[in-house]
């Protein structure tokens, strides 16, 4: 079982929809989450960390977790073009270990 | 505040070369992450340092790859003798202390081996 773990994807979205990002863990003692986005050729970028169960939320992003089913997702509201990107869930479990996923590619068509 | 710088920024090599890529981490931060991303995959953490101790190096390929990190600050990752599958971008990566929230990326290096 991968650590981290989410659907490569793509997804594809028309412009100004709402696109959800999910992320599953398997080491139950972690404490904090995060997604980071990358773009082509760039380095990834957090966009958002949540370290407790519920919703959070910052600007058109919000992310949810949930500890008891070990999920974390990630909505985008109103998506645009520039979203476009690969979108990385991270996790920071035993010891800090902060482990990433394989990524969901996001596609928004204008 | 400066961040995390990397270099070289590309390296071209051929199979069974060595190479080594240098970090820069954030003043300050005494946690440091080498990552190695191959193309359509997520970050796959190799090495973490808290100041110049090794935390996780569990997925770190010890017969060809070795990193340091001297006096908590620079580190260096080197590959001796280089593959084909070693091709990949490497990634370093810092935050202030290992309770801390994210952590900042440095540009990457992309490595080539041919």
């Amino acid at each position: 079982q991968k650590e981290v773990e989410q659907n490569s994807g793509p997804l594809s979205v028309p412009e100004g929809a709402i696109a959800s990002l999910n992320c599953t863990y398997s080491d139950r003692v972690s404490q904090s989450f995060f997604w980071y986005r990358q773009y082509s050729g760039k380095s990834p970028e957090l966009i958002m960390s949540i370290y407790s169960n519920g919703d959070k939320e910052d600007g058109r992003f919000t992310a949810q977790l949930n500890k008891a089913s070990q999920y974390v997702s990630l909505l985008i509201r109103d998506s645009q073009p520039s979203d476009s990107a690969t979108y990385l869930c991270a996790v920071k479990g035993s010891f800090q270990k902060l482990v990433f996923g394989t990524g969901t590619r996001l596609l928004v068509s204008p | 505040e400066a961040g995390v710088a990397q270099s070289p920024r590309y390296k071209i090599i051929e199979k069974r070369q060595s190479v080594a890529f240098w970090c820069n981490p954030i003043s300050g931060h005494a946690t440091l992450y080498w990552y190695q991303q191959i193309l359509g995959q997520g970050p796959k953490l190799l090495i973490q340092f808290q100041n110049n101790g090794v935390v996780d190096d569990s997925q770190l390929p010890k017969d060809r790859f070795s990193a340091e990190r001297l006096k908590g600050v620079d580190s260096t990752l080197k590959i001796q003798p280089a593959k084909l599958e070693d091709s990949a971008v490497y990634l370093c990566a810092s935050s202030p202390f290992m309770e801390s929230t994210e952590a900042f990326f440095g540009q990457g290096t992309r490595l080539t081996v041919v």
